[in-house]
């Protein structure tokens, strides 16, 4: 089955500063992968996601990245501010019977100090 | 347009026991899935239902079993508890076309003394 590694698994940063946080998996069938954001309390909240068939894409602060030839994608965060600190988890899809299943990493806790 | 709701918040049982956990879907939503979140782990997927059947099922035992309801709305069943079976279990919602994109719930924490 798929298997999905994320790094690393505690990221601090200063407020403004970027983060990065990455992501490999193991099934060269998945074609899907999301990044969610879990707030303590709260179930993951899909924030950004990316298809196979795309190298990179961006909503405002939140950028993805893929490289399907090595198998891993990344999640980059600009200009940092406290309120972006949460639980993040990557997750690799592939179809299965009409349905997408997913693989989670297993998070990385970001600080972000004001 | 409602989110995910769950029920219980909060749970406690002893081993042994049998506990019945409830979702329901985001309106419009078509299909349920669910996940158990062990501390400090991402989300393991035990199963989905579409069209109140099963389709698709992670790596868990018969004791977890499901419903899903005409409305949409959905059971996660679980016997014989064990320990190890504390965890936050989280449903999330979709449609069937586009399935990928999951709106969870705020989960029920389930705690097995």
């Amino acid at each position: 089955g798929e298997n999905v590694e994320q790094h690393p698994s505690t990221l601090s940063v200063q407020e403004g500063d970027s983060a990065v946080i990455k992501c490999t998996y193991s099934d060269s069938a998945s074609n899907y992968f999301p990044w969610y954001k879990q707030e303590l309390g709260k179930g993951p909240q899909l924030i950004i996601d990316i298809r196979s068939n795309v190298g990179e894409k961006k909503d405002q602060r939140i950028a993805v990245t893929l490289n399907k030839t090595a198998k891993h994608f990344s999640l980059h965060i600009t200009e940092t501010q406290p309120e972006d600190s949460a639980v993040y988890f990557c997750a690799a899809s592939f179809p299965s019977g009409g349905s997408y299943i997913p693989t989670f990493g297993r998070g990385t806790s970001l600080i972000v100090h004001p | 347009e409602t989110g995910v709701t769950q029920s219980p918040t909060h749970l406690i049982k002893t081993r042994g026991q049998q506990v019945t956990l409830r979702c329901s879907s985001q309106s419009g939503h078509n299909t349920v899935s669910w996940y158990q979140q062990a501390l400090g782990q991402g989300p393991q997927f035990i199963f989905q239902y579409y069209r109140e059947e099963e389709n698709g099922r992670g790596n868990f035992p018969p004791r977890f079993s499901g419903l899903q309801f005409p409305n949409y709305s959905s059971e996660l069943n679980v016997n014989a508890l064990e320990l190890d079976d504390s965890a936050l279990y989280l449903c999330a919602s979709s449609l069937w076309q586009g399935a990928e994109k999951l709106f969870f719930g705020s989960g029920t924490q389930l705690s097995v003394l």
